[in-house]
């Protein structure tokens, strides 16, 4: 069993769907992120949550909502999406922060906006 | 001007070549510094930390220059293996904010 995991892995929606991105992390880690994957673009942080608390909010917009209620399990909501939000959303965790910080990464859920 | 900025490639070496990548980022707070992993189509995985007096694991050293705002990646003895995108990723201040380069891609050719 990975150490992350993400669900679903792929989804295609409308943009007048509500959807949710559901992440998981056995590793008993305190803090889990979202980023966003773009084709020839780096990795952009979206939230972090340490201990359910949101800790980093990177100027994302309105359209996702993420919701952390608990230390193990973290939840992207997508309302209204554009297409240009297709993109692969990556699920990590980590231990701590800063220098011992090693992010473990879920497989990500590809998703396509039409 | 990028956070952390990587030639994205491909850098295609033959197998025994060695190959070196830099990443130069703008945040002089930053603190910490590591190289990723990614293969085609999986998720990004700790290749190594950066220390500031420089480390070395198996075939792969990583150096860290501050005064010049960079970190390298130098692989020795190249393996087919080794061919993926490689990430530059930097922390400022013991924070939980983990910036990444768009990553180099390499190319291990037989």
């Amino acid at each position: 069993e990975t150490g992350v995991t993400q669900t679903p892995r792929h989804l295609v929606m409308g943009m007048t769907n509500k959807k949710s991105l559901k992440c998981e992390q056995h590793l008993g880690h305190n803090a889990m992120y979202w980023y966003k994957q773009s084709a020839k673009k780096p990795l952009e942080l979206m939230f972090v949550y340490s201990l359910e608390e949101r800790v980093e909010n990177n100027s994302v917009p309105s359209r996702f909502s993420p919701e952390c209620p608990n230390s193990s399990h973290l939840f992207l909501h997508l309302h209204t999406l554009q297409p240009e939000d297709s993109a692969l959303y990556l699920c990590a965790s980590s231990l701590r922060q800063g220098r011992d910080g090693e992010l473990f990464f879920g497989e990500g859920s590809r998703l396509t906006v039409l | 001007r990028k956070e952390v900025e990587q030639d994205p490639g491909p850098f295609n070496v033959p197998e025994g070549a060695t190959v070196a990548f830099n990443c130069t980022y703008s945040n002089s707070a930053s603190q910490s510094f590591f190289w990723y992993r990614q293969d085609c189509r999986k998720e990004p995985k700790l290749l190594m930390s950066v220390y500031s007096s420089g480390n070395e694991d198996g075939r792969f050293t990583a150096q860290l220059n501050r005064a010049s705002q960079y970190i390298s990646l130098l692989i020795r003895d190249s393996k087919l293996s080794d061919s993926a995108t490689y990430l530059c990723v930097v922390n400022a201040g013991g924070t939980y904010k983990y910036i990444f380069g768009t990553g180099t891609r390499l190319k291990v050719l037989a």
